[in-house]
């Protein structure tokens, strides 16, 4: 398995607070990228990292943001957490640009 | 709007049959077309992937079919196990840029 580490791997919260979750490599990968995934729609891209302090958004960042200031961290950000942000997130990895991406185990994450 | 379009939502096949998943796309500009298998409680991980560049690719028991005119590929899973039961996802690209994933397909193979 590609060195990547989710945490935390569960997480209930409130609607209205913020949550952070993070993604840990190990690989010294270049490229990290932020999915959820839901029923019925697969995974969507959230944002996505090409170097530290590089970031950019994806189909669905509304209400996300990121932050990557080490090559190995990659963090995700719901300022005010809602309801509709309950889902599966997905952190992945990727060494180069003709390379596929590897994912990590997932954060389940429920906003009451 | 959804990039990927891929069915079955589920699958059921016997222990030795051969579920077969489809995928298809509208963006002609897709040149990567990885296949990735989920089982639960974990991320999905890289099964086998194809250019279009050929029309078919054999991994072991999995293969794809790509249909470049009908814009449509598929995986099929020879001789299913038991072990095989799990969520199977198709993914488009253009190389270098960002991955639209269908919506899954589970698939239970019965012993």
């Amino acid at each position: 398995d590609a060195g990547i580490t989710q945490s935390p791997r569960h997480k209930v919260t409130e609607t209205g607070t913020p949550v952070t979750l993070r993604c840990h490599q190990t690989e010294n990968h270049r490229y990290m990228y932020w999915y959820r995934q839901d029923p019925g729609h697969g995974l969507r891209l959230i944002h996505y990292s090409y170097g530290v302090k590089d970031t950019d958004k994806g189909e669905v960042s509304d209400g996300y943001s990121v932050s990557r200031s080490k090559t190995e961290d990659f963090l995700l950000t719901l300022e005010s957490a809602t309801s509709s942000q309950t889902s599966v997130y997905f952190c992945a990895i990727r060494d180069s640009l003709d390379q596929p991406q590897h994912f990590g185990d997932g954060t389940r994450l429920s906003i009451l | 709007q959804q990039q990927v379009k891929q069915s079955p939502q589920s699958l059921i096949v016997q222990k030795g049959g051969i579920p077969i998943i489809n995928c298809a796309y509208e963006n002609t500009a897709f040149d990567y077309f990885p296949w990735y298998q989920q089982f639960p409680g974990k991320g999905p991980a890289l099964l086998i992937a194809i250019r279009p560049d050929v029309s078919e690719k054999k991994e072991g028991r999995f293969t794809i079919s790509f249909n470049k005119s009908a814009k449509q590929f598929s995986l099929h899973i020879m001789d299913s196990q038991p072990g095989d039961s799990a969520t199977y996802f198709c993914a488009a690209s253009i190389i270098g840029n960002q991955f639209y994933f269908g919506t899954g397909t589970s698939l239970t193979v019965i012993p």
